[in-house]
């Protein structure tokens, strides 16, 4: 069964510092990964995805991601952190051809001025 | 552009009464999903939709649950016979064809039940 893991409910991080956001995932097959950003009384917002190629992608926000094969992770990263960034951010998986979402539980990102 | 827009944003309704959540996808996009999220958890599969037709409904909990899009576009989510445990964000989302496309989600209505 496909299933995403968020293992950091929060994570707090000054503002300026690098940020790293963790998601590891199971799937049967070859994954698409998604992430998505959640801000207070708005709907969810894409951030960035990984369908194939490189490992490295970069999406909205100065936001990264790397997928790593290996460990099966699909960690969210930022070079320098912003008060704005603070937010639910959600990591996402979906099996080639199925086109289900599969949802981590969220993790909630705390940028300290 | 317009996003996909969801009505109404907030519903209360009593326990035992029937409700409709309304979803208006991005125009041009064929797929559309229905998700439900609560409290402190990621959003969680419903249903999706191919055009008129409900390509995978195994989200759906039961058969108090259904789901419509008669004209490929909009979408009605329905409840009969609601109970406290419906009570969530429900979320709809749509995408251009191909499972490897971004969702693109609307705001969400929050159903709760008395």
């Amino acid at each position: 069964a496909q299933s995403v893991a968020q293992p950091e409910d929060q994570v707090n991080v000054a503002e300026g510092n690098p940020l790293t956001v963790k998601c590891t995932y199971s799937v049967s097959g070859n994954p698409y990964l998604f992430w998505y950003v959640q801000y207070p009384n708005r709907g969810l917002q894409f951030l960035l995805k990984y369908i194939t190629g490189d490992n490295l992608v970069k999406g909205s926000y100065g936001f990264e991601a790397e997928f790593n094969k290996s460990q099966t992770s699909f960690h969210l990263k930022k070079p320098s952190a912003l008060v704005s960034d603070s937010a639910l951010y959600f990591c996402a998986v979906r099996d080639k051809g199925n086109y289900q979402l599969i949802w981590g539980a969220g993790t909630k990102l705390i940028i300290k001025p | 552009g317009a996003g996909v827009s969801q009505t109404p944003s907030n519903k209360v309704t009593e326990k035992g009464k029937y409700v409709e959540l309304r979803c208006d996808p991005i125009s041009g996009h064929t797929a559309l999903y229905w998700y439900r999220q609560s409290l402190g958890q990621g959003p969680e599969f419903l249903i999706y939709f191919q055009g008129t037709g409900a390509a995978d409904d195994s989200g759906l909990p039961n058969d108090r649950f259904f789901a419509v899009r008669p004209e490929g576009s909009v979408s009605t989510l329905k409840i009969q016979r609601t109970e406290r445990g419906d009570s969530a964000v429900y979320l709809c989302a749509s995408s251009s064809q191909g499972s490897h496309n971004e969702q693109f989600f609307g705001p969400g209505t929050r159903l709760t039940v008395l």
